[in-house]
């Protein structure tokens, strides 16, 4: 099973800043296999990025993914105030299991 | 407009049996996997199940693997999970998740969850 270990756990920022979150995994992703995914409080989790660069349906372009094998990056070039939440990120292979990272969490400081 | 929309969960007794249910619209539902995944109060997410289009492939996590059972009706549009043996450790609010059109393992939508509360 793969693990992913996301850092850091809380982000202070402000908004217009950047915000650079890390997801490291404890063995290679196949195929860049990897996806963030942002959830805010009592709401479902919402997709980003998958293949570790490549943003989903309807997400704004200040929203960017890079990285492969191990190490994983998502960018948001400068954080507008509905950006602050939880972002996971999410590995999915060739097959099961799928795990998710521990989350990082960015908050207005 | 895809739509998912989770029902069943609810209060049960350590041991007890629940089934969840998944309706889903605004996709050819046969077509992609679905995937089962929870997220304890103040906790990560976790992934649970899925199952392929056809329902001929599935998978578990090991921490709950032989206690619950993904399946799904492709005429009523509709993703069940069965869950039995249920311990405290089971609590949490269960998603079900549309899986892309790029991969058969990755979700983009969800659902609003549904909560499952283990308790005496």
């Amino acid at each position: 099973e793969i693990v992913l270990t996301q850092s850091p756990g809380t982000l202070s920022l402000s908004p217009g800043e950047r915000a650079t979150l890390s997801c490291r995994a404890s063995q290679s992703v196949s195929s860049s296999y990897l996806a963030w995914y942002q959830q805010k409080p009592g709401q479902a989790p919402r997709l980003l990025i998958y293949g570790a660069s490549s943003r989903a349906t309807g997400i704004p372009d200040r929203f960017s993914g890079s990285g492969s094998g191990t190490d994983f990056t998502l960018t948001i070039s400068r954080l507008e105030p509905e950006d602050f939440a939880v972002y996971y990120c999410q590995q999915y292979g060739n097959s099961p299991p799928l795990t998710f990272g521990g989350g990082t969490k960015v908050e207005i400081k | 407009e895809v739509q998912l929309v989770e029902s069943g969960g609810g209060l049960v007794q350590p041991g007890g049996s629940l089934r969840l249910s998944c309706a889903a619209s605004g996709f050819t539902f046969s077509s992609y996997a679905m995937n089962w995944v929870r997220q304890a109060a103040g906790k990560g997410l976790e992934w649970v199940s899925v199952i392929s289009g056809s329902g001929g492939n599935i998978y578990y996590a090991d921490s709950v693997k032989g206690r619950f059972t993904i399946s799904r009706d492709n005429s009523k549009n509709t993703l069940y999970l069965q869950m039995n043996n249920l311990r405290a450790e089971d609590t949490a609010v269960y998603y079900c998740a549309k899986t892309h059109s790029s991969s058969w393992l990755l979700s983009d939508y969800w659902g609003q969850g549904t909560l499952v509360t283990v308790s005496s």
